[in-house]
């Protein structure tokens, strides 16, 4: 198995909404990712857990808001967001997070989020 | 700081012809470095990686890349062009960086029958 499962695909919600996107990877990988994409642009960095703890927060609003419940779980909370947070958001993961070379990225298909 | 620069965001190629996407990085020491594919409203799929050993590495789909320390460069190709390689094809690098990964701006593939 050498899937990441992201839900939902599709998400819409109003700036008063809270909602979650969540991530799942049954490859044994200890290290999981959150990235933001928005169209025509590469992915940015929001976060990164290592060993299910926040190991980079790349100066990401409040309204974002991770959880690593275990080792092959990943959330995102989202509440008050704005309209230009709009974007396709892709989890991800690799295979060792304490070594200078953690593996390469393993991305699910992402979901796609807007905010009305 | 380590980054990378993709040549080109738009490619155009005929359908048979060959494929060349160029990515060029900036270190002090040799990174690791990759090359993901991008088809609309999906994920990110690896095409290939260097990391150690050989400079020149083969990926899935016929493509290949060749790690150039001396130019600092790790271009795309492909022989010839499918209509299935249109895309948005991104490089990426991570140096001793802890799960950091540096993606490059990308660049369309368009392939033209």
């Amino acid at each position: 198995d050498t899937e990441v499962t992201q839900t939902p695909k599709h998400l819409v919600m109003g700036m008063t909404n809270k909602k979650s996107l969540k991530c799942e990877q049954h490859m044994g990988h200890r290290a999981m990712y959150w990235y933001k994409q928005k169209a025509k642009k590469p992915p940015e960095l929001m976060f990164v857990y290592s060993y299910e703890k926040l190991s980079i927060n790349e100066s990401v609003p409040s309204r974002f808001s991770p959880e690593c419940p275990n080792s092959s779980l990943l959330n995102l909370h989202l509440h008050a967001l704005q309209p230009e947070d709009s974007a396709l958001y892709l989890c991800a993961s690799s295979q060792d997070a304490q070594r200078e070379y953690s593996g390469e990225l393993f991305f699910g298909e992402g979901s796609r989020l807007t905010v009305l | 700081a380590q980054s990378v620069t993709q040549l080109g965001s738009h490619v155009s190629v005929s359908e048979g012809a060959l494929v060349l996407l160029r990515c060029n990085y900036s270190s002090s020491v040799p990174p690791y470095l990759f090359w993901y594919v991008q088809y609309p409203n999906q994920g990110l799929q690896l095409l290939l990686k260097y990391t150690t050993g050989a400079t020149l590495v083969k990926g899935i789909n016929g493509f290949e890349a060749e790690f150039k320390k001396s130019e600092t460069s790790f271009h795309l190709t492909k022989p010839s062009a499918h209509m299935s390689d249109a895309a948005e094809y991104f490089c990426a690098v991570t140096l001793y960086n802890f799960n950091k990964f540096y993606f490059g701006s990308g660049t369309k593939l368009n392939v033209k029958p």
